[in-house]
């Protein structure tokens, strides 16, 4: 099975900064997906960002970016103009060929005002 | 609205009680899942299916139970073979074409509100 590993277990950033919360995967496949979902207090799941592993270009959703390095296997997330709003529990998931999602164990993001 | 709905929202459980999750989407999606999510453990998958009478066992299958008979549809079953079942259940539902097995219809999953079991 395919593995997801988000190193980084709680992040924070000040209210306007920019932060970056990194996700790692292993697999052996040339295609699949790439997603962050976001997790408020809710606990809503809310889809972030995907990126297809045969684009290189990396995915752009407002102030939300990725950068994708399929050869290291790397998809870290970039959030610009950090908002009060952002706050939440942030999940890195890949979507294999046999159509499961993996998910990763989740990065705690504070945004201090 | 399309989307997916769970209930309950939260449920208690006598311990050697089965209790039933209910998961109901219209959203005309062929593949339907449930994940059990755990402080610092992420989601993990119970149990999958991607089309109708047909299901796969996730990486945490043993205490559960799943049917599909109908492609709204995907109730879980915590069965009193499952020793620890407190947890926050998730149930997600994506398009798919298993028929064509083509990883451009692959799209991102949507998930329910989630239902929160404790056993008491």
């Amino acid at each position: 099975a395919q593995t997801v590993t988000q190193s980084q277990p709680e992040m924070s950033v000040q209210e306007a900064e920019t932060v970056t919360l990194s996700c790692t995967y292993d697999t052996s496949e040339s295609d699949y997906y790439l997603f962050w979902y976001k997790q408020p207090p809710s606990r809503q799941m809310i889809l972030v960002i995907r990126q297809e592993a045969y684009k290189q270009q990396n995915a752009t959703e407002n102030r939300f970016s990725v950068n994708f390095q399929k050869a290291a296997k790397s998809f870290s997330l970039k959030i610009s103009d950090s908002q009060l709003g952002d706050a939440a529990m942030y999940f890195c998931a890949y979507r294999s060929a046999s159509k499961e999602f993996y998910f990763g164990t989740g990065t705690s993001l504070t945004v201090i005002p | 609205d399309g989307g997916i709905t769970q209930s309950p929202k939260y449920l208690f459980r006598k311990e050697g009680q089965n209790v039933t999750l209910s998961c109901e989407q219209n959203l005309n999606h062929d593949a339907m899942y449930w994940y059990r999510q755990d402080p610092g453990q992420g989601l993990r998958l119970i149990y999958y299916s991607q089309i109708v009478n047909d299901f796969q066992k996730g990486d945490i299958a043993e205490g559960y139970s799943v049917s599909r008979e109908k492609k709204e549809s995907f109730p879980l079953t915590v069965t009193s073979a499952q020793k620890n079942p407190t947890a926050f259940y998730l149930c997600a539902s994506s398009i798919d074409d298993p028929t064509t097995g083509d990883i451009l219809y692959y799209t991102e999953a949507f998930f329910g509100q989630g239902t929160r079991l404790t056993v008491v």
